[in-house]
């Protein structure tokens, strides 16, 4: 059985770092073709991916956001970690992690996080 | 990458059949064959329900089909059932620098 479960902050301050963190288990970040994501969604709006990391530690990021993203792996802990700098109020989400196999198959979800950013 | 588009709503009467669009460009619908669909339920994560354009993963209910045609692809839900009220999202990979782009997504109200 495939479960992921993001875990972090739930409120921030403006201009101060996002660290969220996805704990996954049922299947390796070693497997070729596999990678996790991180998907956000504004209260209301729609869903905005925003990076995804691959089992060969190839990484890509929404273009309109990739100054601000970083994201990485503890293969050991099974576990993904995105950071996001600067935060603003706009940033104001819920933040799903997913697996990822393919080309942009999100097959696995987690259950999301909500972050509100708020002085 | 700007996002796929898509119906902001669409409706049926229950065991009628419902298509919902999803137009993107030759940078991403159109150029290759990697277009999902989720399912969204208030409060919930997003279920895949298509990917690859046509496919359907184990667990999906046959009344879901995906289809394409050039830039725009589509969802269709036959015979549908109240269960099938949700918001409903595209997405399609769009290169090895823009993985994946999503749609604004579709309001399905069942009548």
């Amino acid at each position: 059985q495939i479960t992921l479960k993001e875990s972090g902050p739930t409120l921030v301050k403006p201009t101060q770092t996002l660290t969220l963190t996805c704990t996954f288990s049922g299947f390796s970040l070693s497997t070729r073709g596999v990678g996790v994501g991180w998907i956000r969604q504004p209260p209301g709006k729609a869903l905005e991916w925003l990076a995804l990391l691959y089992w060969d530690d190839d990484k890509g990021y929404s273009p309109s956001l990739k100054s601000r993203l970083t994201i990485t792996k503890d293969t050991s802990k099974s576990q993904v970690v995105l950071t996001m700098t600067n935060m603003d109020p706009v940033d104001t989400a819920t933040y799903y992690c997913a697996r990822n196999w393919g080309l942009g198959n999100f097959d696995s979800w987690g259950q999301g996080s909500l972050v509100t950013v708020s002085s | 990458q700007s996002a796929l588009t898509q119906p902001a709503s669409v409706s049926g009467s229950p065991g009628q059949s419902i298509t919902i669009s999803c137009t993107g460009t030759s940078s991403d619908v159109g150029g290759y064959h990697y277009v999902s669909w989720y399912q969204q339920h208030p409060g919930k994560a997003p279920k895949l329900m298509i990917y690859e354009v046509t496919n359907r993963p184990s667990g999906v209910s046959n009344r879901f089909s995906g289809s394409k045609s050039g830039n725009t692809a589509s969802l269709t839900i036959s015979g549908l059932q109240a269960e099938d009220e949700a918001d409903y999202y595209c997405s399609s990979y769009a290169g090895d620098s823009t993985p994946v782009v999503f749609g604004g997504g579709t309001k399905l109200t069942v009548l």
